[in-house]
């Protein structure tokens, strides 16, 4: 089965610095990714996707790498700015037939500093 | 667009009891996902819908877990007896044909 999971538990940063969030996955068969924000109390946001036939992927303030060859991707978030402050999850599903049902990474807790 | 509507946003109850869990998914959204939150185990789904059909429900944890889609507009999760290990954070999420899941804001469940 699919199993998802993250490099680091917490993350710590200043105001204005970049952010990476990482996340590995086991299956090789994942081909849609997707990075969601959850702030206290409210459902997981989405944020950005990428594909995978696609390496980057840049959207405003984030970027989203992805490295097929070692089952990894990463969320970068430049200038992090308070409101920023979140969990952040990774999610990866396999497109293909008719499941399209995402396996959740365990979470990032990105704390910013002003 | 309301987004996907979860009712009630909080939930107690007493052990044994029935709680019944509601979603109103965003229209034109053809899947539907129940969903379940906790510190220990992050969030876990544990059915999902396609067409109102439920096509995997691996993740219901035991046969107090039940869920219907009478239609495209409203699922129900439902769970009798409840028990104090239920207590969880349960979303729903809907996703039309183009991979856009969307998150409702979760009743968060206590059972005492």
């Amino acid at each position: 089965g699919e199993s998802v999971g993250l490099h680091l538990p917490t993350l710590s940063v200043q105001e204005g610095d970049n952010s990476i969030i990482n996340c590995a996955y086991s299956n090789s068969a994942s081909d849609y990714f997707i990075w969601y924000k959850q702030e206290s109390g409210k459902g997981p946001q989405f944020i950005i996707d990428i594909r995978s036939n696609m390496d980057k992927r840049q959207g405003q303030r984030v970027t989203v790498l992805l490295n097929k060859t070692v089952k990894h991707l990463s969320l970068q978030i430049a200038a992090t700015q308070p409101g920023d402050s979140a969990v952040y999850f990774c999610a990866v599903t396999n497109s293909g037939g008719s499941n399209y049902k995402l396996t959740f990474g365990k979470g990032t807790l990105l704390t910013v500093n002003p | 667009d309301a987004g996907v509507i979860q009712s009630p946003r909080h939930e107690v109850t007493e052990m044994g009891q029935e709680v019944t869990l509601r979603c109103k998914p965003i229209s034109g959204h053809n899947s539907l996902f129940w969903y379940r939150q906790t510190m220990m185990r992050g969030l876990e789904l544990l059915i999902y819908f396609n067409n109102n059909v439920p096509i995997d429900d691996s993740g219901m944890p035991e046969d107090r877990f039940s869920a219907k889609m009478p239609n495209a507009s409203f699922s129900t999760l439902k769970i009798q007896p409840s028990e104090p290990r239920d207590s969880a954070v349960y979303f729903c999420a809907s996703r039309n044909f183009y991979y856009g899941y969307t998150f409702g804001s979760g009743t968060r469940l206590t059972v005492v």
